[in-house]
C-alpha cells in the first residue's frame, strides 16, 4: 500500500485561506468516505481535526474544512492564523480493510 | 479524562525483540479497536496494526508481517505490541490509537520512542 501524495509544504499569509490536497486511489480515498485529515505540532502526537471527509470534532474551529472528489481529497484551512503552522497529514480507510497515511504536509504561516 | 498511555520503549540492538504497551482509561476499552502507528523521525507516520475490540481479529501492514504482533488484554485495558526481528528500519515513536465511528482515530497517546541500534 503506497502513501498517499501529499504537497511537501504550503504557506499562506495570515488571515488567507490555504488548501491541502490529499492523492489516492479508487482502492483508498476512492473507494469510501472514510478520509481523516490530522494536525500534528513537532514532538507531539497527531489530532484528530477532520473525520468521513468532512466532519469536524466537536469543539473544533469551523476554519478547518474537508472535501473529497474521486480520488483526491482536500483539507482547507480558512482565516489562517499562527496556530496552524503545523504538520498535517491525511489518511483512508482501504478495500484491504487496511489504513494509508499521506505523505504530509508542513504549513507554514508567512 | 481519556488517556492512552504507551510504555516499553528503548534502545534495542537488531535482530532483537521488544514488546510496547498502550494502558487506557477513561473510556470503556474493551469497546474499541484499537492501533499501532508509528512515524520515523523526520518522517510521516505510517499505520502498523489494528486489532478489534475483542481481541479476535487483526491486520498487520505488510512491512512487519510475521514479525510484529497486536493482542490486548481487556481486563487489564492495556494494549501491545510484541516486535520481533527489529531492524533499523523499525526505528520510530510508536503511538496507539483509539479507532472511532468513520474509520478514524480519535485519540492518541504521546508515543514511546524505539531505536534499533548496535
Amino acid at each position: 500500500q503506497s502513501a498517499l501524495t501529499q504537497p511537501a509544504s504550503v504557506s499562506g499569509s495570515p488571515g488567507q485561506s490555504i488548501t491541502i490536497s490529499c492523492t489516492g486511489t479508487s482502492s483508498d480515498v476512492g473507494a469510501y468516505n472514510y478520509v481523516s485529515w490530522f494536525q500534528q505540532y513537532p514532538g507531539k502526537a497527531p489530532k484528530l481535526i477532520i473525520f468521513d471527509v468532512s466532519n469536524r470534532p466537536s469543539g473544533l474551529s469551523d476554519r478547518f474544512s474537508g472535501s473529497k472528489s474521486g480520488n483526491s481529497a482536500s483539507l482547507t484551512i480558512s482565516g489562517l492564523q499562527a496556530e496552524d503552522e503545523a504538520d498535517y497529514y491525511c489518511s483512508s480507510y482501504t478495500t484491504t480493510f487496511t489504513y494509508v497515511f499521506g505523505t504530509g504536509t508542513t504549513v507554514t504561516v508567512l | 479524562q481519556l488517556q492512552l498511555v504507551e510504555s516499553g520503549g528503548g534502545v534495542v540492538q537488531p535482530g532483537r525483540s521488544l514488546r510496547i504497551s498502550c494502558a487506557a482509561s477513561g473510556f470503556t476499552f474493551s469497546r474499541y479497536a484499537m492501533h499501532w502507528v508509528r512515524q520515523a523521525p523526520g518522517k510521516a507516520l505510517e499505520w502498523v496494526a489494528t486489532i478489534i475490540y475483542d481481541g479476535t481479529n487483526s491486520l498487520h501492514t505488510d512491512s512487519v508481517k510475521g514479525r510484529f504482533s497486536i493482542s490486548r488484554d481487556n481486563s487489564k485495558n492495556t494494549l501491545y505490541l510484541q516486535m520481533n526481528s527489529l531492524t533499523s528500519n523499525d526505528t520510530a515513536v510508536y503511538y496507539c490509537a483509539r479507532e472511532n465511528v468513520g474509520a478514524t482515530f480519535d485519540y492518541w497517546g504521546q508515543g514511546t520512542l524505539v531505536s534499533v541500534s548496535s
